[in-house]
């Protein structure tokens, strides 16, 4: 079955240290994966995306993500955290080779970035 | 540009009625679709729609229905609440539907059925 999974419910992080949250994905065939952004009483914001290429991608407001197909995962990294990157973070996968068009998300991780 | 407008923003339902959640999109986007999120269990998929007189069911849809007459408009339709249906309910759409295109999501209905 396909299935995204994000190991940790939460993670601190003080001001100006690197962050990483982690994503590993299940799936037969090459996923499309997504990170989305939720801050609070809000919709979710995309933030970056691999398709195919470069396994390095780069997105909104600093963030960059690695796929890694060997691990199967997909981090979310950031060198230099800011109190505002505080919020929910998603990743999210489709699977069109196998028709699943729809996003399949992971249970998403609280980024708390202390002052 | 309003992107994705969900309608209404909160919601209290008392259990056995019914209601319409709302959704409009002004992109032009093919493939529209409705999530529930739930604490600790991410989003999940309820309905979905590629495209205009097209619908079929995502992971969790019991207990609504969802038609699409127009390329704009997909509302959700919860037939008799149940306290289970307690939620936030998103609605998304994107370009294309080959899954490759970034979901625009609207600003979520929170839902409490008492």
């Amino acid at each position: 079955a396909q299935s995204v999974a994000q190991p940790e419910d939460q993670v601190n992080v003080a001001e100006g240290n690197p962050l990483t949250v982690k994503c590993t994905y299940s799936v037969s065939g090459n996923p499309y994966l997504f990170w989305y952004v939720q801050y609070p009483n809000r919709g979710l914001q995309f933030l970056l995306k691999y398709i195919t290429g470069d396994n390095l991608v780069k997105g909104s407001y600093g963030f960059e993500a690695e796929f890694n197909k060997s691990q199967t995962s997909f981090h979310l990294k950031k060198p230099s955290a800011l109190v505002s990157d505080s919020a929910l973070y998603f990743c999210a996968s489709t699977f069109f080779n196998t028709g699943r068009r729809a996003l399949t998300f992971g249970s998403g991780t609280r980024l708390q970035v202390q002052p | 540009n309003a992107g994705v407008t969900q309608t209404p923003k909160f919601q209290v339902l008392k259990t056995g009625q019914s209601m319409t959640l709302q959704c409009a999109q002004d992109m032009n986007h093919e493939y529209m679709s409705w999530y529930r999120q739930d604490p600790g269990m991410g989003l999940r998929l309820i309905h979905y729609s590629v495209g205009a007189g097209i619908t079929d069911q995502g992971e969790v849809p019991n207990g609504y229905n969802v038609s699409r007459s127009t390329t704009e408009d997909f509302p959700l339709r919860l037939l008799s609440a149940a306290p289970s249906q307690t939620s936030v309910y998103f609605c998304a759409s994107s370009y294309g539907d080959r899954g490759n295109t970034e979901a625009f999501f609207g600003q979520g209905t929170r839902l409490t059925v008492v």
